[in-house]
């Protein structure tokens, strides 16, 4: 059980054009799903939070314009890249929570995305 | 501000040997310290959690982890290592708005 799909895994984009990538939770409600993006041999840093029906939170340093989230049900979550440029080809990974609380703290994470811009 | 220290970048282990990867944190009230193990193509898998109580966790796969809080350190150990363990494995500590702050991981290398 509690398993999260990102769609696509790989995409490649000319630089200025957009892409969006799919966050799902295939067997549980996400009441909560986290971005993370993931530098090549460094850790997951993560970009913004967001809640069913709610904005999107966004850490420090994240550029809400430029990364679109939107998270429409208790099942899905999209981050769009606008106007992509080469500084943002990265991996891109979601995760998932049921319902977060002292007890519950747990967190699904998907198979991540790889972005390359040219 | 809340952080969290891998201080080994690679470890290599022969298969069968012991394995400790080490972790430090810095949190100011009682963290939430979890282990992940990342492999290529899927997403991360939790390995064990400490919330509270006995600071010995055993998690999957035959790893465990000891939290001392003295020493700030949340250690993942396992007795025998399989060639399957290779992959890469991120420290991780939780506060209290249910985020998720990483250490850079340590990528483990098992020799045959």
């Amino acid at each position: 059980g509690a398993v999260v799909s990102q769609h696509p895994s790989r995409v490649i984009c000319k630089s200025g054009t957009s892409v969006k990538i799919e966050c799902r939770s295939l067997d549980f409600q996400a009441t909560t799903m986290f971005w993370y993006r993931q530098f090549p041999k460094q850790s997951l840093m993560l970009m913004a939070t967001s809640n069913e029906g709610s904005k999107a939170t966004y850490e420090q340093g994240v550029e809400k314009d430029k990364f679109l989230i939107n998270h429409a049900s208790l099942t899905l979550s999209t981050l769009t890249v606008t106007s992509a440029h080469p500084e943002d080809s990265s991996f891109y990974i979601c995760s998932a929570a049921q319902g977060l609380s002292s007890f519950s703290y747990e967190q699904y994470f998907g198979p991540g995305t790889r972005l390359t811009v040219t | 501000a809340q952080s969290v220290t891998q201080p080994d970048i690679h470890i290599t282990v022969s298969e069968g040997a012991s394995l400790e990867l080490r972790c430090n944190y810095s949190y100011g009230a009682t963290p939430y310290l979890f282990w992940y193990v990342q492999s290529p193509g899927q997403g991360l898998q939790l390995l064990l959690k400490y919330f509270s109580g006995d600071t010995l966790v055993q998690g999957i796969k035959g790893f465990e982890a000891e939290f001392k809080r003295s020493q700030s350190s949340f250690n993942l150990r396992k007795p025998s290592v399989h060639w399957s363990d290779a992959a890469e494995y991120f420290c991780a500590v939780g506060d209290s708005s249910y985020k998720l702050i990483f250490g850079s991981g340590t990528r483990l290398l098992v020799r045959p």
